[in-house]
């Protein structure tokens, strides 16, 4: 089985300010993807931003960037320009073999004004 | 295109109950996963289906039952409801390629 940790249970940023958020894994499947999800206060889930194991850049996605380290098996997110609409939970997802995904406990974000 | 519905959105059931949650997707994914959310936690994965006819068991399948007649509609059947089965259930379906997996909003139970 995956085993995904998310360090920080909680965390304060600034609005305007860049926060980077914690997520390591550990997998024996070469091939794998990573995924980060949303989950504001009304519950949704929100795809944010993917990396493949194989993917030779860092993932991108408008505010949202990925610190991709294979080695250490490491998939930070950083959001860049916190906007108060930031505030939420953020779940890191890795997915290895079959469409389903495993989630760590999360972290839960509070943008300050 | 409404990608990912879930039907009810709350439920309140009492023990030894059972009753179906109904998931649908019109993006033609072939994969869909049921996901359970208890408070404070991250999602769970209780069964999925690679496919029509094809289903497989999660992290944490006991007490649910699942099958997979057509593409589009992927039902949770709980068989007998117990208070540990109150939570928030996701259904969630992507396409091959990158797998990003799009989730329905949520059914709340509550199992009395």
């Amino acid at each position: 089985a995956q085993k995904i940790t998310q360090t920080q249970p909680g965390m304060f940023v600034q609005e305007k300010e860049a926060v980077t958020l914690d997520c390591t894994y550990d997998t024996s499947d070469p091939s794998y993807g990573l995924f980060w999800y949303k989950q504001p206060s009304s519950g949704e889930m929100i795809f944010l931003i993917y990396q493949g194991s194989y993917d030779q850049q860092n993932a991108t996605e408008g505010r949202y960037s990925l610190n991709f380290q294979k080695a250490r098996k490491s998939a930070n997110l950083v959001i860049s320009a916190s906007q108060l609409g930031d505030s939420a939970m953020y779940f890191c997802a890795p997915r290895a073999g079959r469409r389903a995904l495993t989630f760590g406990s999360g972290t839960r974000l509070q943008v300050q004004p | 295109n409404a990608g990912v519905t879930q039907t009810p959105k709350f439920q309140v059931l009492k023990t030894g109950q059972s009753m179906t949650l109904q998931c649908a997707q019109d993006m033609n994914h072939e994969y869909m996963s049921w996901y359970r959310q208890d408070p404070g936690m991250g999602l769970r994965l209780i069964h999925y289906s690679v496919g029509a006819g094809i289903t497989d068991q999660g992290e944490v399948p006991n007490g649910y039952n699942v099958s997979r007649s057509t593409t589009e509609d992927f039902p949770l059947r709980l068989l007998s409801a117990a208070p540990s089965q109150t939570s928030v259930y996701f259904c969630a379906s992507s396409a091959g390629g990158s797998g990003t997996q799009y989730f329905g909003p949520g059914t709340r139970l509550l199992v009395l």
